[in-house]
Formats: structure tokens, C-alpha cells, sequence
């Protein structure tokens, strides 16, 4: 079973530049996870999708991130304008929601970003 | 969303049984508990995940005592490639409710 894919896996960029990353889940999987995990730290949570519908999106700082998942399988995360403590590994996860069995998360293999 | 509390770091010797203990004193009653283990450039990966008593596979287990405030995940005789972060989730694994994870156990398995 193929996993979760990420691209790019590594990105450079300077301040106030854009960029964008890609993410496709595990087939059939329903749910999708952006996290961003800083240098250090457990992973935080950016936006989960159900489908292609957004369920939660309370920590992504709005004024410069994006994401979508148009029909509900690919994802894009975008940050525009990109600030230098963005710079972090952007993880996308995907899972079944098997309900009261309790759901596992796979991760993608991340994208390391940094911001100059 | 309940939080919890883990030892930031531990060393072990190869082939040493290794056990992380972590507390989640508010922990609600359809919360499950859930491990993660995590390399360096790797996305975390599922190792376990349990509700109360003990659960096994064949990577680890996992300790759940009667009022759940707590939870320990035991490692058998490791080896060097177990050296990675460790976290551990509670939440409600149903519907909609995500992951929260805070910083980990960072384990170190010496020769």
C-alpha cells in the first residue's frame, strides 16, 4: 500500500516569498492533516479536511496561509508571504476515522522548509 | 482536549527493556491513548494505541492502569534503531477530533 506522499521534500526560500506544497494522501482515506512542526517540538496541527470540506482550521495563522483540497483527495498548503519563523517541516497525514475503534494517522514523509 | 506529561529524554543500553511513563490526569471517558514514534526526517508513525488494561503487538505495549491517569509504554529489549522521539496522544479517536502532540520522549539506545 503506497503512503502518504510530499512534495517537495526540501524548499529554500527568502522572506516574503511564496510557496506551496503538495500532498497526497493514502487512497480512500477521508481525512487529511496539515502540521507544522517546528525544530524541537511535537507537530501542530494547521487544518484537517473531511473530505473537502475544512473541520478544523483554528491555528493556521489565515493572513498568510492557505489550503484546499479540491475533490477531496490532493491537498496544496500555501504561505504567502512567508515570514523567517516559518521556517519547519510542513507533515501531511491522512486517516480512515474508523470511529469508536479509534483512528491511526499516517504521516508523509514532510517538507522541510526554510525561510532566509 | 486532555494534556499530557512525559519525561523529555531517556537513555537506554541495547537489549534493556524500556518503559516511558506518561500522565494525562484529565483524560475524558471516551478518550483513547495513543503512541507515536517518530526518526529524525521521518514523518511519526503509529506504534500502539489502547483504552484501558493492557494492550500488545508486535512492536510494543502499553500499560493502562484502572483510572487511565496515566499510561507506559514498554519497549523489549532495544536496539539502537528504536533511538527516536516517542509521543504520546490522548484525544478522541472517533469523528472529527485531531491529534494534539506535545514534545516527546527523546529516546537515546546505546551500544
Amino acid at each position: 500500500e503506497a503512503g502518504v506522499a510530499q512534495s517537495p521534500r526540501y524548499k529554500i526560500i527568502e522572506k516574503r516569498q511564496s510557496v506551496a506544497f503538495w500532498c497526497n494522501p493514502i487512497s480512500g482515506h477521508a481525512t487529511l492533516y496539515w502540521y507544522q512542526q517546528i525544530l524541537g517540538q511535537g507537530p501542530k496541527l494547521l487544518i484537517q479536511f473531511q473530505n473537502n470540506g475544512v473541520v478544523d482550521d483554528s491555528q493556521l495563522p489565515k493572513d498568510r496561509f492557505s489550503a484546499e483540497r479540491l475533490k477531496g483527495v490532493d491537498s496544496t498548503l500555501k504561505i504567502q508571504p512567508a515570514k523567517l519563523e516559518d521556517s519547519a517541516v510542513y507533515l501531511c497525514a491522512s486517516s480512515l476515522d474508523s470511529g469508536s475503534i479509534g483512528k491511526e494517522e499516517f504521516f508523509g514523509p514532510g517538507t522541510r522548509l526554510t525561510v532566509l | 482536549l486532555a494534556k499530557t506529561t512525559q519525561p523529555i529524554s531517556m537513555d537506554s543500553y541495547e537489549g534493556q527493556e524500556v518503559n516511558i511513563t506518561c500522565s494525562h490526569n484529565n483524560i475524558a471517558t471516551n478518550d483513547y491513548i495513543t503512541w507515536y514514534q517518530q526518526f529524525p526526517s521521518q514523518g511519526p508513525r503509529f506504534i500502539i494505541q489502547g483504552y484501558k488494561t493492557k494492550v500488545t503487538n508486535e512492536v510494543a505495549s502499553l500499560f493502562i492502569p484502572a483510572d487511565r491517569k496515566s499510561s507506559t509504554l514498554s519497549l523489549p529489549r532495544v536496539s539502537l534503531s528504536d533511538t527516536a522521539v516517542y509521543y504520546c496522544l490522548v484525544g478522541g479517536h472517533s469523528g472529527n477530533t485531531p491529534l494534539v502532540f506535545g514534545k516527546g520522549t527523546r529516546l537515546s539506545v546505546i551500544a
